[in-house]
């Protein structure tokens, strides 16, 4: 499994804010590594959505939204709409591993 | 605008070796870190391979150790992975990205569209 732990899914009606979580460990998040977040539509190529934790890069909505605390980390997207179906990724650095790590995906749905 | 277009996949037997490539166009490849970052097909992203702006250190995920090598020729702009002894576990879209610096912070800011490696027999 993963170094950092999503949820395999979530769902959320069209308007609603929903939340996704990621958990890390001592290593990675909890040592203060920066978390980051990306956006991927099946069939194509990821796309950074917040980076340094709850930064975002030009261009993305502030819908967006993203936290860290301790080891673990959300992202968070409110005013959900239907082009936000996608998977998400969080990703973070690992100091034990010595290498760059990702959650294993979250797949949101909009009902 | 920036853009990378990685190159070589397709179909390779078991112990048999490929090369990718990933070509920079935008901004100056020079300055930048480089990954590789691959995806089984439905499966998650999974970080293999990087190497630094003038390619002097390069980090590897355990699984690929001893077996890909991750290069740069900045004068043509292009990142290599060197795959050898390919195994069927190595089938995957691999993403070259590159490592953006926003105020102290290092994410994969730019990807290329993927090329499909499938390790077959």
């Amino acid at each position: 499994q993963s170094v950092l732990t999503q949820p395999p899914s979530v769902s959320g009606a069209p308007g609603q804010r929903v939340s996704i979580s990621c958990t890390g460990s001592s290593s990675n998040i909890g040592a203060g590594h920066d978390v980051h977040w990306y956006q991927q539509v099946p069939g194509t190529a990821p796309k950074l959505l917040i980076y340094g934790n709850n930064n975002r890069p030009s261009g993305v909505p502030d819908r967006f939204s993203g936290s860290k605390s301790g080891t673990s980390a959300s992202l968070a997207i409110s005013g959900l709409q239907a082009e936000d179906e996608a998977d998400y990724y969080c990703q973070s650095y690992d100091s034990s591993l010595s290498g760059w790590v990702f959650g294993g995906g979250t797949k949101l749905t909009a009902l | 605008q920036e853009q990378l277009v990685e190159s070589g996949g397709g179909v390779v037997q078991p112990g048999r070796s490929l090369r990718l490539s990933c070509a920079g166009s935008g901004f100056t490849f020079s300055s930048y870190g480089m990954h590789w970052v691959r995806q089984a097909p439905g499966k998650g992203l999974e970080w293999v391979a990087f190497v630094t702006y003038d390619g002097s250190r390069q980090q590897y995920v355990d699984s690929v150790k001893g077996r890909f090598t991750i290069s740069r020729d900045n004068s043509k702009n292009t990142l290599y992975l060197q795959m050898n002894s390919l195994r069927p576990e190595d089938t995957a879209v691999y993403y070259c990205a590159k490592e953006t610096p926003f105020s102290g912070s290092y994410p994969f800011h730019i990807w290329g569209q993927g090329t499909m490696v499938t390790v077959s027999s």
